[in-house]
């Protein structure tokens, strides 16, 4: 059984930084393609961005409103992806879930529970 | 304001087929395969139908999707109380090169 555990979620002010870790069970985790997606209270998805394997080159992409500011990095050897985020903004708050995207370019068959954000002076 | 568009509500009774549209462009749906995701209330989201039209092992074969140039659209067929959930389409965006989100539709069963 595939398992996606994210954390790191609380309170923070604007401009502040947070990072997220997502541990993932189940799988080839250096084989896999994964993302992050957001939403935030009452609101629909909205996908954050996402970092392929190495072997598919290991390169990100994001969504522009975070395109700058939020950094995904993957370290094959503790199976854990990460979410540095950075400048952090009121819009920035809801909850993050870590996904496998199983298949390209970016469909997410395994969503973790999520965890929230909130951004707030 | 999403990319694709979808209505904010829908509503059937038990039995009925439910149909639930999504709007978008050239650069993503008329150029790109559309998801269907699934999010029950409290709950994360879950993948309903991919890349090629198909459900996932567990989805019900009352959900099907459908696509025509640049609209697509899910349909549930002989609703069931328990799929009263927020639906959502996706699509690969070639000119923003982006994964896009339609707002959601919540289906609510009479």
């Amino acid at each position: 059984e595939v398992q996606l555990v994210e954390s790191g979620g609380g309170w923070v002010k604007p401009g502040e930084s947070l990072r997220l870790p997502c541990v993932v069970a189940g799988l080839t985790f250096r084989d896999a393609w994964m993302s992050w997606v957001r939403q935030a209270p009452g609101q629909g998805l909205e996908w954050v961005g996402r970092i392929k394997s190495k072997g598919g080159g290991g390169t990100t992409d994001y969504a522009a409103p975070v395109r700058g500011r939020f950094t995904i990095s993957r370290d094959d050897s503790k199976n854990t992806v990460f979410l540095q985020m950075d400048s952090l903004k009121t819009d920035d708050t809801g909850v993050y879930y870590c996904t496998h995207i199983t298949q390209e370019p970016a469909v997410m068959g395994h969503w973790g529970q999520g965890t929230l954000v909130t951004v707030s002076a | 304001q999403s990319v694709l568009t979808q209505p904010p509500s829908a509503s059937g009774t038990p039995g009925q087929r439910v149909t639930i549209s999504c709007s978008g462009s050239s650069s993503n749906i008329g150029s790109n395969a559309v998801n269907w995701y699934q999010q029950l209330p409290g709950m994360a989201p879950k993948l309903l139908i991919d890349i090629n039209n198909r459900r996932p092992s567990g989805v019900p074969d009352r959900f099907s999707g459908s696509k025509s140039g640049t609209s697509a659209s899910l349909a549930i067929s002989g609703l069931q109380s328990e799929d009263e959930a927020d639906y959502s389409c996706a699509a690969w965006d070639d000119s923003l090169n982006a994964y896009v989100f339609g707002a959601g539709t919540k289906v609510t069963v009479l």
